[in-house]
């Protein structure tokens, strides 16, 4: 089915650990993003992409890192797990520049990450 | 820096109005607004650029004040399905260059029978 997925839905994981999210969009879209969702924070942009092989910090990147080689792929690797790290993460994609557009972010449905 | 909104959060009863603000200190370029029910994604409701441009969706509008920088989310007649939480996303100050769409807080909207 076309849309953008994410996996896994939920992952505990331990401290120091590396763990990576996958993120796949059927929609060919040029922008994707990871946000990360806590109580109190709303959504904060962790890295985004505008196409395969270019990406960008956002707000929170300390502590992962991001890959582009393919336009549907966005895994987030989080290198050495810590407990500050457990969220929920959001990926989203978008047509073109969701801030120079009429074009809206598509987000997945999240992964919820614990850290123990 | 996160646009900043306002109420944190609103309680209603159905048919009642209510209003949702997302401003910032810098100059904004474009605003989105977005709701997103309890475990699940965000969805989204509508973009306004820059221009003072009113735009709606059913009961539910928005402006854009460019001279405030602010935006304003208008629920209408709110119905049991407007409940969640509202958050607005905007790109400051570089005239949409950037691609960088950052969240406020988001403002949780319930609204009871």
């Amino acid at each position: 089915d076309a849309g953008i997925t994410q996996s896994p839905r939920y992952k505990i994981t331990e401290t120091g650990r590396q763990v990576t999210l996958m993120c796949h969009q059927t929609w060919s879209h040029s922008y994707m993003f990871w946000y990360r969702q806590d109580l109190g924070h709303g959504l904060r942009l962790i890295y985004y992409s505008a196409a395969a092989d270019i990406t960008d910090k956002g707000e929170v990147p300390d502590g992962y890192v991001v890959s582009r080689s393919k336009t549907e792929n966005f895994p987030l690797t989080l290198e050495s797990a810590t407990r500050s790290q457990t969220s929920v993460y959001f990926c989203a994609s978008s047509e073109s520049s969701p801030t120079a557009t009429n074009s809206p972010l598509h987000f997945g449905n999240g992964t919820r990450l614990t850290v123990t | 820096q996160q646009p900043v909104q306002s109420p944190q959060a609103v309680i209603l009863r159905e048919g009642e109005d209510a209003v949702i603000n997302c401003s910032s200190s810098k100059a904004l370029y474009s605003v989105h607004w977005y709701r997103q029910k309890h475990g699940e994604a965000p969805v989204f409701l509508m973009i306004l650029l820059k221009g003072g441009e009113q735009k709606g969706h059913d009961k539910i509008s928005a402006s854009f004040n460019e001279k405030k920088q602010q935006s304003s989310l208008y629920l209408t007649a709110s119905q049991l399905s407007y409940s969640g939480t509202y958050f607005c996303g905007t790109e400051m100050n570089s005239g949409g260059s950037n691609y960088k769409l950052t969240f406020g807080k988001g403002t949780l909207l319930t609204v009871n029978p």
